[in-house]
């Protein structure tokens, strides 16, 4: 069965800090995708990235950046000069074929706290 | 803000009882996912919907059921409610991409 590791629990960091957040994950499927997403202390699920497992370029979005290997099975997580707003658990998921449908497996999630 | 709507945003009940959590998925989107987190469960997929039909089933307990009506949105029932239901329910919905929008959640608490 799938499966995602994010081994960090907690991470503590002060603002302006670079942080990177590990993910690794277990599929026998060839196509699959991985997410991540982020829980602010509101408890909303707020979707950053989908990616596809053909597609091994890294991504940059603003401060956010990924890291996707396949040769690991890792989709690290990176924030540039973190800011307190970006004070949230973060999970990342991994989409598992199920019969015809498909379905999100999480990882425990990675609660990081950026300190002013 | 997602796109997909949940309601209530907050519900507590006492053990035994029922109760219906709602969700309405962003427009366009046919597929409605049900999620529970739960602090040592984390967060598991309970079921899906695809236009109506069920489509998966996860952990979803017998005394936990759901549908998807005709103009989309879901409801999920909560039955014979015990302590350890507490939870954030979230609905989600599945784009063209597969990429599934949350929605707000629902945290039930039972008493």
């Amino acid at each position: 069965a799938q499966k995602v590791t994010q081994a960090q629990t907690e991470i503590s960091v002060v603002e302006k800090e670079d942080v990177t957040l590990d993910c690794v994950y277990e599929t026998r499927d060839t196509t699959y995708y991985l997410f991540w997403y982020k829980q602010p202390p509101s408890g909303e699920l707020v979707f950053l990235i989908r990616r596809n497992s053909f597609d091994e370029q890294n991504e940059i979005s603003g401060r956010y950046s990924w890291n996707f290997q396949k040769s690991t099975s890792s989709f690290n997580f990176t924030i540039t000069a973190s800011q307190v707003v970006d004070s949230a658990v973060y999970f990342c998921a991994l989409s598992e074929r199920q019969g015809g449908s498909e379905k999100l497996v999480f990882g425990k999630g990675t609660k990081l706290t950026v300190n002013p | 803000d997602s796109g997909v709507t949940q309601t209530p945003k907050h519900l507590i009940t006492a053990t035994g009882q029922r109760v219906t959590l709602r969700c309405s998925p962003r427009s366009g989107d046919l597929s409605v996912y049900w999620y529970q987190q739960s602090l040592d469960q984390g967060l598991q997929f309970l079921i899906q919907y695809y236009n109506g039909e069920e489509r998966a089933k996860g952990n979803i307990l017998e005394r936990f059921s759901a549908q998807q009506f005709p103009d989309l949105h879901s409801e999920l029932n909560l039955s014979s409610l015990e302590l350890g239901d507490s939870a954030l329910y979230f609905c989600a919905s599945r784009d063209y991409t597969d990429t599934q929008y949350f929605g707000p959640g629902t945290r039930l608490t039972v008493l």
